[in-house]
């Protein structure tokens, strides 16, 4: 596809259940982050992939939350135990440079309700 | 650069006057800045992005403005439009060598036709 890909767009879950959220970045990005943005306020970074390495997750509020990018191309967000608190929009964005001044594209994002 | 409150300010302009949105950074050790468009339901959407080494940088109809002593970022976007109606965003990137960016509170344009 020519963009980020993000599924499913839109997730109702209870809480204590668990989610995945999906990503597909432009094809041959390098860089890829995630970031949760909450109602009303700018997107927060949460975590960092350079191919399959997570370099930086520093902004993962908790351990119930988990992300992977096995080959290095789509990631997938886990978030385990859900709370209310966790009802945001979760945004993903891939980028081609490892480092420099490369423009983040971001995908539309999922949105999570939690009940 | 954390953004804080459930508020965000609005700037509402008349179709086809110039606007400024403004934002302040917190890093001094920020060495690039992206201005993002987000219209709703959507994700952020690029800009104009600007080096630290530089103080103006212009683009189609939008300039950024970057003052590096009081830490201060504005966007110009000349005439205008309804389709211009969205939250703006300035983002930094500090010293991590990631390009995790971090993003400011936003700012509410209304274009009024």
């Amino acid at each position: 596809g020519a963009g980020v890909s993000q599924s499913p767009r839109y997730k109702v879950a209870k809480r204590g259940q668990d989610v995945a959220l999906r990503c597909d970045p432009i094809s041959g990005h390098v860089s890829l982050f995630w970031y949760q943005q909450a109602l009303g306020q700018g997107p927060e970074f949460l975590t960092y992939f350079q191919n399959e390495a997570q370099l930086d997750k520093s902004g993962l509020p908790s351990d119930r939350f988990f992300a992977e990018r096995p080959e290095g191309s789509v990631s997938t967000l886990k978030i385990q135990r859900t709370q209310q608190e966790d009802s945001a929009v979760y945004l993903c964005a891939s980028s081609l440079p490892v480092r420099g001044a490369g423009e983040l594209f971001f995908g539309e994002g999922s949105r999570l309700t939690v009940l | 650069g954390e953004s804080v409150g459930l508020h965000l300010p609005t700037l509402s302009v008349q179709e086809g006057d110039n606007s400024i949105i403004n934002c302040a950074y917190s890093n001094s050790a920020s060495d690039y800045f992206i201005w993002y468009k987000q219209e709703s339901g959507k994700g952020p959407q690029f800009i104009i992005d600007i080096r630290s080494n530089m103080d103006k940088r212009q683009g189609q109809r939008v300039t950024v403005l970057l003052n590096k002593t009081v830490k201060h970022l504005s966007l110009q976007i000349a005439a205008t439009q309804p389709g211009d109606s969205a939250v703006y965003f300035c983002a930094e990137r500090g010293s991590s060598n990631t390009g995790k960016l971090i993003f400011g509170q936003g700012t509410t344009l209304q274009v009024k036709p």
